[in-house]
């Protein structure tokens, strides 16, 4: 069964407004999850790192101020996309590692429509 | 700077005609290779893990293996579910990021 679950599955929000994407492991808590874009006919790009109790570590080009991590729990993390656009539209994706830190599960994922 | 090549970008298959999908990459200091299967909509979901030249690993219809510059994808015999996106990625020893492929699409038609 699913070990990673995401809500909600689908938003559409106006352009200006802040969306919050939840992620949950599901089996085991997770101190480090992961956050992930995949745009159409593209592949998954890595956006942060969430780190539980401590501050997310983002890729280069990815603006921290813009995208919010929060791990608050070793069970959740939230992305908040801040003052959305049009080109923010995306599937975001996260996951957790296995206990060795390997092998990634991904959540079923979130569909962002930005008008 | 670690890449995964994934070939051929989609495929058609007729169904019971076997195939092999290849994804080329170099890392620094391979931690391991993944392949995921991915649905129209859907997140990834995992299916194999090797570690080092040599491995091989298989599920149902599907047989990975890994040689120092390449792993390849065979499905035997496909069935028109088996129709989905396959993805490589590796992670290195030195970011321990996961770096995708962009995929194979593939389509088993019945």
């Amino acid at each position: 069964g699913a070990v990673v679950s995401q809500h909600p599955s689908r938003v559409i929000c106006k352009s200006g407004t802040s969306v919050k994407i939840e992620c949950r492991s599901l089996d085991f808590q997770a101190t480090t999850m992961f956050w992930y874009r995949q745009f159409p006919k593209q592949s998954l790009m890595l956006m942060a790192t969430s780190n539980e109790g401590s501050k997310a570590t983002y890729e280069q080009g990815v603006e921290k101020d813009k995208f919010l991590i929060n791990h608050a729990s070793l069970t959740l993390s939230t992305l908040t996309v801040t003052s959305a656009h049009p080109e923010d539209s995306s599937f975001y994706i996260c996951s957790r590692s296995d206990r060795g830190g390997e092998t990634q599960y991904f959540g079923p994922g979130t569909r962002l429509l930005v008008l | 700077e670690d890449q995964v090549t994934q070939s051929p970008e989609a495929l058609r298959l007729q169904e019971g005609e076997s195939s092999s999908l290849n994804c080329s990459y170099t890392v620094s200091g391979l931690r391991g290779l993944f392949w995921y299967r991915q649905d129209p909509g859907k997140g990834p979901e995992f299916l194999f893990t090797l570690y080092s030249a040599g491995e091989e690993k298989e599920k149902e219809r599907l047989k990975a293996t890994l040689t120092k510059k390449e792993s390849f994808l065979h499905i035997t015999a496909p069935k028109p579910e088996d129709s989905a996106t396959y993805l490589c990625a590796v992670q290195g020893g030195n970011t321990g990021k996961l770096i995708f492929g962009q995929g194979t699409t593939l389509q088993v038609k019945p």
